[in-house]
């Protein structure tokens, strides 16, 4: 049974960089799958904020391209989010997964100073 | 971006009585490669979402069967066919036909 888990800051500033870290256990990264980040706010509900592939393939949402990055690690079985340029806006639960079945418990992060 | 509508946003169920919950397309999902990759989700309170259905009619592992879904081209649907305490929770349909993917706005369901 593949699990992840998501770590990361739960606060941070107006204007910063938010760095997520997801570890995949039970699976290997390198499998047929892409690894996926989705956000969820009550105003806008679940977001899908992009995929990568184990080869470093990476698929954005348009409306947050220019802010996002993800990577893989496959040394250490985990697959990463950056998020540049943060605002209040950017507060939510971060979920990583396994192309939507597979599913974290989620993190929620705050943008505030 | 592909835009998925549910209905209903709110559903007060009996316990034992079927529950059904639709979900439409913008844009017809079916994929470029033949495929049609709808699934559907559900979200206990408190909970991750968790997959029932993908590309429309399948169960996930450890899915009850009273679980189904069904549809074609726009037009998916979710049921339930007896409601148990334990589906409590918001349902969501989504589409990873084509990028970016996208979900529906979550319909609750709930008991009477």
């Amino acid at each position: 049974q593949v699990q992840l888990q998501e770590s990361g800051p739960g606060l941070v500033k107006p204007s910063g960089t938010l760095t997520l870290t997801c570890a995949v256990s039970g699976g290997s990264i390198k499998s047929n799958n892409w690894w996926t980040w989705v956000r969820q706010t009550p105003e806008k509900g679940l977001e899908w904020i992009g995929e990568v592939y184990h080869s470093g393939n990476t698929n954005y949402n348009p409306s947050l391209n220019s802010r996002v990055t993800m990577s893989v690690d496959t040394s250490k079985n985990q697959f990463s989010l950056k998020l540049t340029s943060l605002t209040a806006a950017d507060t939510a639960v971060y979920y990583c997964s396994r192309e939507r079945t597979y599913w974290g418990q989620g993190i929620l992060v705050t943008v505030s100073s | 971006d592909i835009v998925m509508t549910q209905t209903p946003l709110s559903s007060p169920v009996t316990l034992g009585q079927p529950a059904s919950i639709s979900c439409r397309s913008s844009q017809s999902l079916v994929n470029s490669d033949g495929n049609t990759y709808l699934s559907w989700l559900q979200q206990r309170p408190g909970q991750p979402p968790r997959v029932l259905i993908y590309q429309i009619s399948n169960r996930f592992s450890g899915v009850p069967d009273r679980f189904s879904g069904s549809g074609a081209g726009t037009d998916f649907t979710l049921k339930i066919s007896r409601v148990e305490p334990e589906d409590v929770g918001v349902y969501y349909c989504t589409q990873a036909s084509q990028l970016p993917y996208t979900f529906g706005q979550g319909t609750m369901l709930e008991i009477k």
